[in-house]
């Protein structure tokens, strides 16, 4: 079993929807979380940390589940130049030093 | 400006050649890792390294070997031992808070391909 697994998408988003995935993890000592985003042919970029409690960055809310071991992102009033790539990335406690990305969820936001 | 510096950009290489990778960050960071991302795929874990003189193997080391023996530098060589070397090569660094490690920041990638 794969440490963190995203569903692939595509995701196709009419702009202007709302639209949500998730991201699983299997080490229950992983203690940060991310959401990257990353671009056709481009770096990834720290889209959003993940709180405890949840967190909201404008049309962004990311929420943790530790009880089922996944983070999920919504992205509300979807854009069309939100289409993109979403890595998730986790970290555990029992080995700080080593960051593991998912796979990725292709979103395509259409007209 | 603080960041990180991948480079080349764009890498060719001929069949049995080893070919470095360059990653420097000055951000003070302590942790660097690299990752091979292949097309529509995710990044997969090369090498990481928490501290100077210190790295781990990731999932995919075969045919990799890096050395970090300056805090802001950590390159990365691909032998002719890796049999399907050609992707985009990700280098990141991050930091350590509370125990576990902050957010990583990205290289602009170097794009290898064997011809």
């Amino acid at each position: 079993r794969k440490e963190v697994e995203q569903d692939p998408g595509p995701f196709n988003v009419p702009e202007g929807a709302t639209v949500a995935f998730n991201c699983t993890y299997s080490n229950s000592a992983s203690q940060s979380f991310f959401w990257y985003r990353q671009d056709c042919r481009k770096e990834p970029k720290l889209l959003m940390s993940v709180y405890s409690s949840g967190n909201e960055d404008g049309r962004f809310t990311a929420q943790l589940n530790r009880a089922s071991q996944y983070i999920s992102l919504l992205i509300r009033d979807s854009k069309l130049s939100d289409s993109a790539t979403y890595l998730c990335a986790v970290n555990s406690l029992d080995s700080w030093g080593k960051l593991q990305f998912g796979a990725g969820t292709q979103v395509v936001v259409t007209p | 400006d603080g960041g990180i510096t991948q480079s080349p950009k764009y890498l060719f290489r001929k069949e049995g050649q080893n070919v470095t990778l360059s990653c420097e960050q000055n951000l003070n960071h302590d942790a660097m890792y690299w990752y091979r991302q292949d097309p529509g795929q995710g990044l997969r874990l090369i090498y990481y390294s928490q501290i100077v003189n210190d790295f781990q193997k990731g999932d995919i080391a075969e045919g990799y070997s890096v050395s970090r023996e300056k805090k802001e530098s950590f390159p990365l060589t691909v032998t002719s031992a890796q049999k399907n070397p050609t992707a985009f090569y990700l280098c990141a660094s991050s930091n350590r808070d509370r125990g576990a490690s902050t957010e990583a920041f990205f290289g602009q990638g170097t794009r290898l391909t064997v011809v």
